[in-house]
């Protein structure tokens, strides 16, 4: 699976946008691209994925560039209750039976 | 969405003793489920692959006799801490898959403390 780069931290306002940034240079045409979120203590709750399409549901979008080298996780209007480490995973199938490997993730501090 | 329990939510024990932690997929059935291990301000490290009715498939410097993992019916995995010391203390997390889903679902975590 390609590895994938994250910056280690950032901030963000109540009710601003919240765009992660994912670099997975090395990825191939057969990986999907996944983001899961861990909230303090808790287990890891997954946010969405997508292949080359962007993508949108009820928590977050996803944007990845034509050449699928990078893509940005965006928070449309982050709560106090978005404060999480986020995770880009770089998966090569999209079963739910792939092992999980994740990297060092983004620490999302949103504040009043 | 689905959900997956854990049991205990927490747990201390005296070093030298074992310690087991359920895994339940509540509402549904998993063949596969995942155990990782997580430290303080560190990400999370899978452990190994826990297959229902095999054996479990170990990462690369996880010790299988010292973490026992059973997979014995499609809603429980175990994972069993044997000899536990301090350096054992950890966050341990179990993660299933629904059939006809694409994400993974995470149990709430263990914290293990051995003193």
């Amino acid at each position: 699976d390609a590895k994938t780069t994250q910056p280690p931290s950032m901030d963000c306002a109540e009710g601003r946008a919240a765009n992660l940034p994912c670099n997975h240079s090395t990825i191939s045409g057969n990986e999907y691209v996944y983001w899961y979120r861990q909230i303090h203590s808790q287990g890891p709750q997954y946010i969405i994925h997508g292949l080359k399409n962007n993508e949108t549901n009820e928590m977050a979008s996803l944007i990845i560039t034509e050449d699928r080298k990078s893509s940005t996780l965006i928070l449309p209007h982050a709560t106090l209750r978005d404060t999480a480490v986020y995770y880009c995973i770089v998966l090569k199938g999209r079963y739910n039976t792939d092992k999980l490997i994740f990297g060092t993730g983004t620490r999302l501090q949103v504040f009043p | 969405g689905a959900v997956v329990s854990q049991h205990p939510s927490r747990v201390i024990c005296k070093s030298g003793t074992s310690v087991k932690i359920e895994c339940r997929s509540l509402d549904f059935q998993a063949t596969t489920m995942f155990w990782y291990r997580q430290f303080p301000k560190q990400s999370l490290m899978l452990m190994a692959t826990s297959n229902e009715g095999s054996k479990a498939t170990y990462e690369q410097g996880v010790e299988k006799d010292k973490f026992l993992i059973n997979h014995a019916s499609l809603t429980l995995s175990t994972l069993t801490v044997t000899s536990a010391h301090p350096e054992d203390s950890s966050f341990y997390i179990c993660s299933a898959g629904e059939q006809g889903s694409y994400e993974q679902y995470f149990g709430p975590g263990t914290r293990l403390t051995v003193t």
